[in-house]
């Protein structure tokens, strides 16, 4: 149990265009989901906290209006890295906590979403 | 601002030898200290966590301890052995308004050699 999904896996695009990445609770449901980047030799950095049916909460440095966060369902959230260039290239990561708190309190990743903007 | 220090860039051990990770941080203590696997390309994966109250914790080969006045967590892989090389992570969590949120170290990479 306990599994979330990414979608893609990887994503080439030219610069200037729009990639959406989705991320997905496959058997449990999360109020709370959130979205990280990793660049090479780099710790995780958190960019939002995606809540299911309310705005995305951004973190210091992280321009909402490039990085479209939306929150639908309670297994389903999106991530829209909009007019993407090159410095957007980077590993993209979802996690997601189980709403009925199951578990130790531990947050469950996705695989990772490889971007890479030419 | 919190800092996480993972001392160690990458750690290389013998195969059956116990590897030994170190945490730091500074300022606040967390009220959750987790460890988590990531491997190359790949989401990190959750093993273990230990709350501000807690001072050691076990799960079949692993250990991990927490002291809130060194400001340290250490976690221990005994018996290791090559399927454990990876990059491990630890990471902090503060309650209240940052509830959920956490703050990732850069990680170790530990090899084990057979």
């Amino acid at each position: 149990g306990a599994v979330v999904s990414q979608h893609p896996s990887w994503v080439i695009c030219k610069s200037g265009t729009s990639v959406k990445i989705e991320c997905r609770s496959l058997d449990f449901q999360a109020t709370t989901m959130f979205w990280y980047r990793q660049f090479p030799k780099q710790s995780l950095m958190l960019m939002a906290t995606s809540n299911e049916g309310s705005k995305a909460t951004y973190e210091q440095g992280v321009e909402k209006d490039k990085f479209l966060i939306n929150h639908a369902s309670l297994t389903l959230s999106t991530l829209t890295v909009t007019s993407a260039h090159p410095e957007d290239s980077s590993f993209y990561i979802c996690s997601a906590r189980d709403f009925f708190g199951r578990g130790d309190n531990e947050q469950f990743f996705g695989p990772g979403t490889r971007l890479t903007v030419l | 601002s919190q800092k996480i220090e993972q001392n160690s860039e990458a750690l290389n051990i013998q195969e059956g030898k116990t590897a030994t990770l170190t945490c730091n941080y500074t300022n606040y203590s967390p009220a959750y200290l987790q460890w988590y696997r990531q491997d190359p390309g790949r989401g990190p994966v959750f093993l273990l966590l230990i709350r501000e109250n807690e001072k050691e914790k076990r799960k079949e080969r692993l250990k991990v301890t927490f002291d809130t006045t060194l400001k340290q967590s250490l976690f221990h892989i005994t018996a290791s052995q090559p399927a454990d090389s990876a990059t491990y992570l630890c990471a902090l969590e503060f309650t209240g308004g940052s509830q959920g949120n956490l703050i990732f170290g850069k990680g170790t990479k530990l090899s084990v050699k057979p």
